[in-house]
């Protein structure tokens, strides 16, 4: 089975703290992707990495960078977090090829 | 863009009921995937279909890839109350060899016992 982790469930930071979450897959996956997930918005995707060290904007990159350094692990960094970062952070992965996505299980981070 | 309408929105149906739900697509997919979010969980692949007409079942749930390419259907037989939460399908962007996809809004299942 596909196992998706992600550092912590829960997350409260300070505005204009540095944050980072990380996500590790261990299935050998090529392609990683961070998403967002708001009420009434869906899904949306902050970035997504395709090979250790490639990375390409998503839909809503601005506030957010991303590091892949090994082909296992993807990490997402808030520079500066602002309340309008408060979200629900899901990381996937996928094998490349079949389009199919497994999640991991989510960070909801709370900036006060 | 390519964009997926998903419905209904939302669903409130009694236990042991059947649920079915669709997904739209204003242009031609290869493949659909169906997810299911569980309340503050990451979704979950339920069922991929490949094949335009292709019927594909996981236990009490079934969903086809429609003929046309531009839809999908996921149906739930005999609804137990572990089924709540949201239903999502998904498919892949455009010109993409990276697996990216567009995701539909989802379907909110709620089962009252």
């Amino acid at each position: 089975d596909v196992k998706v982790t992600q550092s912590s469930r829960y997350l409260v930071k300070r505005t204009g703290e540095k944050v980072f979450l990380e996500c590790v897959q261990d299935m050998d996956h090529e392609n990683m992707f961070w998403y967002r997930q708001d009420p009434g918005l869906g899904l949306r995707l902050i970035y997504f990495s395709y090979d250790v060290k490639m990375k390409e904007k998503g839909d809503i990159p601005e506030g957010y960078s991303v590091s892949r350094e090994k082909k296992e692990r993807f990490s997402l960094i808030l520079e500066s977090a602002s309340t309008n970062q408060t979200s629900m952070y899901l990381c996937a992965s996928s094998l490349g090829g079949n389009n199919e996505q497994f999640f991991g299980p989510g960070t909801r981070l709370t900036v006060l | 863009g390519q964009q997926l309408n998903q419905s209904p929105q939302s669903m409130f149906i009694q236990e042991g009921e059947d649920v079915s739900m669709n997904c739209t697509s204003s242009s031609i997919f290869n493949t659909w995937l169906w997810y299911k979010q569980d309340p503050g969980e990451g979704p979950v692949l339920l069922i991929a279909l490949y094949k335009a007409g292709e019927l594909t079942s996981n236990g009490r749930l079934t969903a086809q890839f429609g003929i046309t390419r531009k839809d999908s259907f996921l149906n739930i037989s005999a609804s137990i109350p572990s089924d709540v939460g949201i239903y999502f399908c998904a498919g892949p962007e455009w010109n993409y060899n990276t697996d990216k996809l567009i995701f539909g809004t989802g379907t909110r299942l709620q089962v009252f016992p």
